[in-house]
């Protein structure tokens, strides 16, 4: 298994440029996530989901949009990037069931806005 | 709903020294409580977990005690190494369903031989 990928690795934009941050996981998860990483922050939730179809906000949702087509994919849209979005972006998996919660996390996707 | 509280860093260490990185947590129930570790330029890989209260959870000479006395899950290493350095974050399950986890900020901690 490959486990969560994540797409591009690092990526440079313009302010009000569009781009796509790819996810994807070939563990038959149902929950997943994505969150920003910025210094001194932490890691916070931007949205999540639980299955295909259904998607809901996290903590820092404004500016993000989320879709869940497939249960492999979970893209996640910058519709007008803007610098305060220059932060380092994870995305997750965890299954359903079971006790731990534990998530899989992605290798990351590092972007800056100028 | 449930929260983590982790001491700030950064942590400068001598190799072979003494860790502590504490965390606490307000949560309702007794939710799994876990460590993660992101070493330089990487993404995150899970250290250690405890699913109950009183369980230690453990993994290459790190461990942590679930203490639900003291609402605490404080990460420890007997003799550190430099390869240890890294950022080092407590988490716990967001909300009744756990669809994704709660951070705390992250420890850095910097090992120097």
């Amino acid at each position: 298994n490959a486990g969560v990928t994540q797409t591009p690795k690092f990526q440079v934009l313009k302010t009000g440029q569009s781009m796509t941050l790819q996810c994807a996981q070939d563990m038959n998860h149902e929950y997943m996530s994505w969150y920003r990483q910025d210094p001194g922050m932490g890691l916070r939730l931007i949205h999540y989901s639980v299955g295909a179809g259904i998607t809901d906000q996290g903590e820092v949702p404004n500016g993000y949009n989320v879709s869940r087509s497939t249960t492999e994919d979970f893209p996640l849209r910058l519709l007008s990037a803007a610098p305060s979005q220059t932060s380092v972006y994870f995305c997750a998996s965890r299954p359903t069931g079971g006790a731990s919660y534990e998530q899989y996390f992605g290798p990351g996707t590092r972007l800056t806005v100028t | 709903g449930n929260s983590v509280t982790q001491m700030e860093g950064p942590v400068t260490l001598s190799e072979e020294a003494f860790l502590t990185i504490n965390c606490t947590y307000t949560a309702t129930g007794y939710p799994s409580l876990f460590w993660y570790v992101q070493y330089p330029g990487e993404g995150l890989q899970l250290l250690l977990k405890a699913t109950k209260a009183d369980d230690k959870g453990s993994n290459k000479g790190f461990e942590a005690t679930y203490r639900k006395e003291t609402t605490s899950f404080h990460l420890e290493k007997g003799s550190v190494q430099v390869s240890d350095s890294a950022v080092y974050f407590c988490a716990l399950k967001r909300g009744q369903a756990g669809t994704a986890l709660i951070f705390g900020k992250g420890t850095t901690l910097s090992v120097s031989s």
